[in-house]
């Protein structure tokens, strides 16, 4: 039972363009929600988080989108560089410190 | 600043080999996390850590797995016996825990094979 869920194993954009990248899940009870990128022989590093008491986060070309009532939430990039290549994961908490994350997008900026 | 330390970096060993990995976390955070990461599974919680103390060790697969903290720089993660489905990239993660803020520091991660 996957409660966190990244439904586009990857995903390609245009340098300088707009990345998306989207997570869905399904436990109610989650409250906190983090995105995290990995580069190949690295461990996953925090970009950016949201509560559930926003809607929105953003931190320079990074904004964080979260739609409670869809269980829905998304990672924009703008613009997108060539070092932004990487796998993104979400992650969400339920008020615990236990972090469930979802399976991961592998974003690849083309220049 | 040091980040989250882990070793070996790579590992591998015979089915039957006990194996031990060890992760020393960001100074000051009292909490500590083991995941496994596999192509099947992804990225999942093995245990984690509060100030030194066990606090969830659902995701821990089955008896062969054991981890430790005996003081609040140093875990341990041993596998013992090995299987070759243990292949796997193992992370260790460090937070400063308090309320509102949930973000996990990673190591490099531990890639483990089991021949």
């Amino acid at each position: 039972d996957q409660q966190v869920k990244q439904n586009s194993p990857s995903l390609s954009v245009q340098e300088g363009r707009i990345s998306i990248l989207n997570c869905d899940y399904t436990n109610s009870m989650f409250d906190y929600f983090l995105w995290y990128k990995k580069y190949p022989a690295e461990g996953p590093t925090f970009l950016i988080s949201i509560s559930s008491i926003k809607d929105k986060n953003e931190d320079g070309r990074f904004t964080v989108f979260l739609n409670k009532s869809a269980k829905h939430l998304s990672l924009h990039i703008v613009p997108s560089q060539p070092g932004d290549s990487a796998v993104y994961f979400c992650a969400a908490s339920g008020g615990a410190q236990k972090l469930v994350f979802g399976q991961g997008t592998r974003l690849t900026i083309n220049p | 600043d040091a980040g989250v330390i882990q070793s070996p970096r790579h590992e591998v060993t015979e089915m039957g080999q006990e194996v031990t990995l060890r992760c020393k976390p960001i100074s000051g955070h009292n909490s500590l996390f083991w995941y496994r990461q596999t192509m099947m599974r992804g990225l999942e919680l093995l245990i984690y850590f509060n100030n030194n103390v066990p606090i969830d060790d659902s995701g821990m697969p089955e008896d062969r797995f054991s981890a430790k903290m005996p003081n609040a720089s140093f875990s341990t993660l041993k596998i013992q016996p090995s299987e070759p489905r243990d292949s796997a990239v193992y992370f260790c993660a460090s937070s400063l825990s308090w309320q509102g803020a949930l973000e996990q520091y990673f190591g490099p991660g531990t890639r483990l094979t089991v021949t």
